[in-house]
């Protein structure tokens, strides 16, 4: 299976928006609403944010959002605060050759 | 809440068999899929599989004439063997709960890293 394709990285300013992309298939992102995305701060383990493309977990915050365009999906982070810098990773069902999930490669967010 | 706990070897040696185990605490491992994800240093995540309460398993292709995956219900437990590893499959590996209701990861455990050397 082929990792989703995510920038290596983006950067914003305290405040500011950023979106974060994630391109797959039409065996994956494109084909089902199944994507969710990770934040990920150094040495600790994932952290749910996004399921269903655009759904939050109880207790994240609505800072973060989720939305999807044929086979990309994005992850916006607005009112960009010091504690959001991290990796962040979106996963996908797939269909590709086995049913499964596919991660994105991820993206380091910096605030500058 | 449920909480979920990785324990094994920290060190293997080439082709050898890694074996490790997650130990499920404040709730069951009836329902939901339980998976392997793994992170080589400085990488991304690759999803390694599942194992469903019903014993049924399903495997990432790249991964899967080497990995296996248990279930121990009465010790509500886990486990992922992969035989055959080289250096390449030195890792951090999480256990996580997959929702299957929504195909996402909602509780993970820390993570234990597994160096594959001689």
């Amino acid at each position: 299976q082929s990792a989703l394709t995510q920038p290596a990285s983006v950067s914003g300013s305290p405040g500011q928006s950023i979106t974060i992309s994630c391109t797959g298939t039409n065996s994956d992102v494109g084909d089902y609403h199944y994507v969710s995305w990770y934040q990920q701060h150094p040495g600790k383990a994932p952290k749910l944010i996004i399921f269903e493309v655009s759904n939050r977990p109880s207790g994240v915050s609505d800072r973060f959002s989720g939305s999807k365009s044929g086979n990309t999906a994005s992850l916006t982070i607005s009112g960009l605060q010091a504690e959001d810098e991290a990796d962040y990773f979106c996963c996908s069902y797939t269909t590709h050759i086995t049913l499964g999930v596919v991660f994105g490669g991820g993206t380091r967010l910096t605030v500058l | 809440q449920v909480q979920l706990q990785e324990s094994g070897p920290g060190l293997v040696k080439p082709s050898e068999t890694l074996s490790l185990t997650c130990s499920v605490s404040g709730g069951s491992i009836s329902s939901y899929y339980w998976s392997w994800i793994r992170q080589p240093p400085g990488k991304g995540l690759e999803w390694i599989g599942y194992i469903y309460y019903s014993g049924r398993t399903n495997y990432n292709p790249s991964l899967k004439s080497r990995v296996s995956i248990s279930l121990d219900t009465s010790k509500n437990q886990f486990s992922l063997r992969l035989r055959s590893v080289t250096a390449a499959d030195t890792a951090v590996y999480f256990c996580a709960r997959e929702d299957s209701g929504i195909i996402a990861f909602d509780v993970w455990g820390q993570g234990t890293m597994v160096t594959v050397s001689s």
